[in-house]
């Protein structure tokens, strides 16, 4: 069973502070590391896909990092906004690389 | 056009019925996925089909029944409905299952299913 984890549950931050969560994995038969955004009543929609140990990837003021090695992933959003306002899952696929397990999110409040 | 679409959005019903959610995707994927969100707003996968093969199929009651026509459709089909099936069904899909490759998911918007 792969258990996929993520810190803190939820979080209320400050419009305009910087903020991360973190994601943790098995770090054995790692094969790839998902971060999804999803908004209220709306579906999940994908971030980033890292495969590679140290890859750091970004999208406008939100970036990501991984290690493997030591099994855990971070997301960072720089300078919140109101419309960061989220649950932010992780995901990893295991059984080779089939299926994918869900972390349980993180759900970000960006107070204006 | 709506990349990953699902009907129907809202489905009530009552216990003892048989029920069916579909699911269709014009992004030319070849794997589609169906999850359960719980109570917990957790995403559990159930099944996955890859080119209309059954490759995933998690421990799922077997009142739950997917079906594939094509691979730009997963239906899901839904026996005898008990109170604890109420949840989020939500169907994604994939470009593929390639060794070697991970593909993030296209998610669609969701079917909450209310059983009274």
């Amino acid at each position: 069973i792969l258990n996929v984890e993520q810190s803190p549950q939820s979080l209320h931050v400050q419009e305009g502070d910087s903020t991360n969560f973190t994601c943790s994995f098995p770090s054995s038969n790692f094969y790839a590391l998902h971060w999804y955004r999803w908004e209220t009543a709306k579906s999940p929609e994908a971030l980033f896909v890292m495969t590679l140990n140290g890859d750091e990837k970004k999208k406008g003021r939100i970036s990501a990092t991984l290690n493997t090695k030591e099994g855990y992933s971070y997301l960072y959003i720089k300078g919140s906004q109101p419309e960061d306002s989220a649950t932010y899952l992780c995901a990893s696929p295991s059984g080779g690389y089939q299926k994918v397990t869900f972390g349980t999110g993180t759900k970000l409040q960006v107070i204006p | 056009d709506t990349a990953v679409s699902q009907t129907p959005k809202y489905l009530v019903t009552q216990m003892g019925n048989d029920k069916s959610i579909k699911c269709e995707q014009n992004l030319g994927h070849d794997t589609m996925y169906w999850y359960k969100q719980d109570s917990k707003k957790f995403l559990k996968i159930m099944f996955s089909y890859n080119n209309k093969e059954l490759i995933i199929n998690e421990t799922v009651p077997n009142r739950f029944s997917p079906k594939s026509p094509d691979k730009a459709h997963l239906n899901l089909h839904i026996n005898s409905l008990e109170l604890g099936d109420s949840a989020v069904y939500f169907c994604a899909s994939s470009p593929g299952t390639t060794r070697g490759r991970s593909y993030e998911q296209y998610f669609g918007p969701g079917t909450r299913l209310t059983v009274t």
